[in-house]
C-alpha cells in the first residue's frame, strides 16, 4: 500500500530538548516536503527536497532542519525547540507535478 | 501560482450532491486544477485533478469552464463521512508547492 509515515504521531517535550520527526515514503517520490498547521494560519510548507541531497527552504523555515540521505526518508529536526513550534506537523511526497501528493497523518507536537 | 477564491463554507443534505465552486482566474495555461480534503486534522487527502477537461474518478467530479477561470468540484452523493475542509490549488510548471488557502468547510447534514 501507497503510504507516507510519520514518527512519531504525537510528542510533548519540553524547550530546548533537540527532537526528530521521522517521515518515510514507500513509493519512489522524488519530491518530499514538510507542512505545519496552526489554527488561522491553515497549512504552512517548512522545508522541501526534490531530490536526494537536495533540500530547500519553504515560507516558515526557522528554527527547523532537514536532511535527505536516502530517497525514501524526510527527517525533520528541531534542534532546539520552543514553545511556538507546537504545532501538527504534515509529511508529503509527490513525484510530478501533474500527478497528487501523498499526505502522512501527521504529528502532534507539544513544547513546553 | 494560481490565486484561487472559495467560499468559506457550504451545507449539503446526506445523499445530496455538493457543488464546491472555486475561482482561479489568474490561472496559468500549464497549471493543474488539484483538489484536496482535510477531514478534522487529518493529513489532506487528494480527490481529484485536472488541466482542461473535466474529470471524473470515484470520489468526485471536475468540472472546469473553457476559460479555466474556475471550476467545480462535484460530490455526486454527499455523506456525513464527507464533512471536511475541501481546498483548490493551482499547481504547475516546476512548481511542486501545494498552497493552502482557507478552503471551504463543507458540512453534510443529515
Amino acid at each position: 500500500e501507497a503510504q507516507v509515515t510519520q514518527n512519531p504521531r504525537y510528542l510533548i517535550t519540553v524547550t530546548g530538548k533537540k527532537l526528530t520527526v521521522t517521515c518515510s515514503q514507500n513509493m519512489n517520490h522524488e519530491y518530499m516536503s514538510w507542512y505545519r498547521q496552526d489554527p488561522g494560519l491553515g497549512l504552512r510548507q517548512i522545508y522541501y527536497s526534490m531530490n536526494v541531497e537536495v533540500t530547500d527552504k519553504g515560507d516558515v523555515p526557522e528554527g527547523y532542519k532537514v536532511s535527505r540521505k536516502e530517497k525514501r526518508n524526510f527527517p525533520l529536526i528541531l534542534e532546539s525547540p520552543s514553545p511556538n513550534q507546537t504545532s501538527l506537523y504534515f509529511c508529503a511526497s509527490g513525484n510530478r507535478v501533474n500527478q497528487p501528493q501523498h499526505f502522512g497523518d501527521g504529528t502532534r507536537l507539544s513544547i513546553l | 501560482d494560481a490565486k484561487t477564491t472559495q467560499p468559506p463554507s457550504m451545507d449539503c443534505a446526506e445523499g445530496r450532491a455538493a457543488n464546491l465552486p472555486c475561482n482561479h482566474s489568474t490561472i496559468s495555461g500549464n497549471e493543474y486544477v488539484y483538489w484536496y480534503r482535510q477531514i478534522h486534522s487529518q493529513g489532506p487527502q487528494y480527490i481529484i485533478h485536472g488541466l482542461k477537461n473535466n474529470e471524473t474518478n470515484e470520489m468526485a467530479s471536475l468540472i472546469i469552464t473553457e476559460d479555466r477561470k474556475s471550476s467545480t468540484l462535484i460530490l455526486p452523493h454527499a455523506t456525513l463521512r464527507d464533512t471536511a475542509v475541501y481546498y483548490c490549488i493551482g499547481l504547475g510548471g516546476s512548481n511542486y508547492k501545494l498552497t493552502f488557502g482557507k478552503g471551504t468547510l463543507l458540512t453534510v447534514n443529515p
